[in-house]
């Protein structure tokens, strides 16, 4: 089954806001193997983080992850308009699972 | 630049087929496993098949299984995915991604869409 991921989430600008993304001891808390996806309507997902924390060349330092037991979380701080987009996990488990996905909404 | 096109995508009748392609470029494509994830309209992403660089191991979602078959040729940096038996619930845009590692997704195509209707 996918990951556990609230629908919605939204902030201000310059806010800070967090998506969490809950699995299993089989999936999120079993390995350190974390991804996380930014989707703008109409256009591919773009990985913004891998490996629980670690963050590709070329994506801003305002987006952060972590993982606490089975349940890893995405915060993106000093929020900007460009912010707004949907964001999905995904969890290494022998095969892969993606989360339900969450639309942040810049208000 | 690291990139990844789809092509194929299109409007078929229930119990049609449609072969979907991936060509990568700027990376080695046989160094990979690559997959095939959808997204139908308005919902979330939904891992479809993968497939190891030799294409010696290949999986699928049960819902696809014995209609789909993923496949790839590296020496035309290419990917594809045969659909057969083809349902309207298959309708989604189709991307094809590389697998960095341990399911990174990195990059992903443009995504190619695919509608099963009559």
């Amino acid at each position: 089954s996918a990951l556990t991921q609230p629908a919605s989430v939204s902030g201000s600008p310059g806010q800070s806001i967090t998506i969490s993304c809950t699995g299993t001891s089989s999936d999120v808390g079993g390995y350190d193997y974390v991804s996380w996806y930014q989707q703008h309507p109409g256009r591919a997902p773009k990985l913004i983080i891998y490996d629980v924390s670690k963050r590709p060349s070329g994506i801003s330092d305002r987006f952060s992850a972590s993982k606490s037991g089975n349940t890893a979380s995405l915060t993106i701080s000093g929020l900007q308009a460009e912010d707004e987009a949907d964001y999905y996990c995904c969890a290494y488990r022998g095969s892969g699972v993606f989360g339900g996905g969450t639309k942040l909404t810049v208000l | 630049e690291v990139q990844l096109v789809e092509s194929g995508g299109d409007l078929v009748q229930p119990g049609g087929s449609l072969r979907l392609s991936c060509v990568g470029s700027g990376f080695t494509f046989s160094n990979n496993w690559m997959f095939w994830v959808r997204q139908a309209p308005g919902k979330g992403l939904e891992w479809v098949a993968n497939i190891k660089q030799d294409g010696s191991e290949r999986y699928y979602v049960g819902s696809v299984e014995g209609r789909f078959t993923i496949s790839r040729d590296n020496a035309q940096n290419s990917l594809y995915l045969q659909m057969n038996s083809l349902r309207a619930e298959d309708t989604a845009v189709y991307y094809c991604a590389r697998d960095r590692g341990y399911y990174v997704f990195d990059p992903w195509g443009q995504g190619t869409l695919v509608t099963v209707s009559s």
